[in-house]
């Protein structure tokens, strides 16, 4: 099993240009999710999918959308990407959000710069 | 939501016992207490959780205290590859939905 796979590892945007971050799981997971995290700091949640078919907010949602594809890929789009969103982002996987004993499974990252 | 402190940083000698403290005062009945871990440039990996008993598993150990207000992290032989951020995490077992909060982590270094 791959477990979380995360395309692409690396990507350099220009202010204004858009991109798609893609993400599958193989553990027939319910729940996934995407984080940012900026340098030296804590991960913080984008969005969420608890379910295939339904998507909601986070703590940082401005300036992304998504799409959860199937049960197995939740892709994260940036529509018109901004300096500021400069960071590492983490795609994760879960059994299923509604417990406490709930545990993540993270992919390896997406590096993105925007210039 | 509930919140956890940690010590920013801690240093560990290889092959050596570490106990990475976690206070969570204001805890609630329904929070199970998680610990995530975080290697050089890679995402954060699941280490254990527990809600009210000690819990042991392949990579570490968990110890609860009595009126569950602080836990620690135990690893019981620091390895070089042991070098991380570890985050100590509450997440409410009720209130679905309720994500994965990271904070600062303590970070560890391992000296040889």
């Amino acid at each position: 099993n791959a477990g979380v796979t995360q395309t692409p590892k690396f990507q350099v945007l220009k202010t204004g240009q858009s991109m798609t971050l893609q993400c599958a799981q193989d553990m027939n997971h319910n729940s996934m999710y995407w984080y940012r995290q900026d340098p030296g700091m804590g991960l913080r949640l984008i969005y969420y999918s608890a379910s295939e078919g339904t998507t909601d907010k986070g703590e940082v949602p401005n300036g992304y959308n998504v799409s959860r594809l199937n049960k197995r890929e939740f892709s994260l789009r940036l529509e018109s990407a901004a300096p500021s969103q400069t960071s590492v982002y983490f795609c994760a996987s879960s059994v299923d959000l509604r417990g406490g004993s709930d545990t993540q499974y993270f992919g390896p990252g997406t590096r993105l710069t925007v210039l | 939501d509930a919140k956890t402190t940690q010590p920013n940083s801690m240093e560990s000698n290889e092959e050596e016992p570490v106990h990475l403290p976690c206070n969570h005062s204001t805890i609630s009945g329904t929070d199970y207490i998680h610990w995530y871990r975080q290697l050089p440039s890679q995402g954060p990996e699941y280490v254990i959780h527990g809600l009210t008993s000690n819990v042991n598993n392949r990579m570490a150990s968990l110890a609860i205290a009595e009126d569950r207000k602080s836990s620690t992290l135990i690893l019981h032989r620091a390895t070089l590859r042991d070098a991380a951020v570890y985050y100590c995490i509450l997440r409410d077992v009720i209130h679905a939905g309720n994500m994965l909060t990271f904070g600062g982590g303590t970070r560890l270094m391992v000296k040889p």
